[in-house]
């Protein structure tokens, strides 16, 4: 199956500053998303990209699609508490194949 | 309001004992997915229905089956559960096959083995 690898694979951080993460694959993907999961629960859509080069916001957090459709990054400015979790991007092919990046842990130090 | 809803959110079972976890969607979506998630992990695909068309995922054992009775319904059976079986099991749908929609999750089931 295809490979996504996201990096960091986990983040300390102190309250306040900016995050950045990012997914990388050797394939070529038409849709990139970000998840976030927390404890306990199932993943939650943060953002979803559909074009190359397409930068989108939601709220504090700030995703782009990479201009080669291999990557995208995910930023996360003036991190709070409750940004603790498991992040995930996911890439998508055509036919909803569906794969998972490897996942990035983020703790945020009040 | 919860869009994918999972029942139970706990379980707990017996080494060998069947068990079943379901799974109910107000989205109106045709496909719907069964993951398998380890701690520490990214979930992993057990197995698909596009509308009843079922798809199973190479690797998957065949300790577990699933059923989608109608397009809201799923049911993921594990015939005999093991030690290894042991895991949060999440329920997704999305719109259509060829749709590049994203799926959408439930909250999961945390299967447990005694």
């Amino acid at each position: 199956g295809q490979q996504l690898n996201q990096s960091p694979q986990s983040m300390f951080i102190q309250e306040g500053e900016d995050v950045s993460m990012n997914c990388t694959s050797s394939s070529i993907f038409n849709t990139w998303l970000w998840y976030k999961q927390d404890p306990g629960e199932g993943p939650v859509l943060l953002i979803a990209l559909y074009k190359a080069g397409e930068l989108t916001s939601n709220g504090r957090l700030t995703a782009q699609f990479g201009i080669t459709r291999k990557d995208s990054f995910l930023n996360i400015s003036a991190s709070i508490p409750s940004d603790v979790g498991i992040y995930f991007c996911a890439g998508l092919l055509t036919g909803n194949q569906f794969y998972f990046g490897t996942g990035t842990s983020l703790t945020v130090i009040p | 309001d919860a869009m994918v809803i999972q029942n139970p959110r706990y379980q707990v079972t017996q080494f060998g004992k069947p068990v079943t976890l379901s799974c109910s969607q107000t989205l109106n979506h045709n496909v719907m997915y069964w993951y398998q998630q380890k701690s520490s992990q990214a979930p992993k695909l057990l197995f698909h229905y596009y509308d009843k068309d079922f798809n199973n995922e190479a690797d998957t054992p065949d300790n577990f089956q699933s059923r989608r009775p109608n397009t809201s319904f799923c049911f993921l059976d594990i015939r005999s559960p093991g030690l290894g079986d042991a895991a949060m099991y999440l329920c997704a749908t999305s719109r259509a096959w060829d749709s590049n929609q994203p799926q959408h999750f439930g909250d999961g089931t945390r299967l447990s083995i005694l």
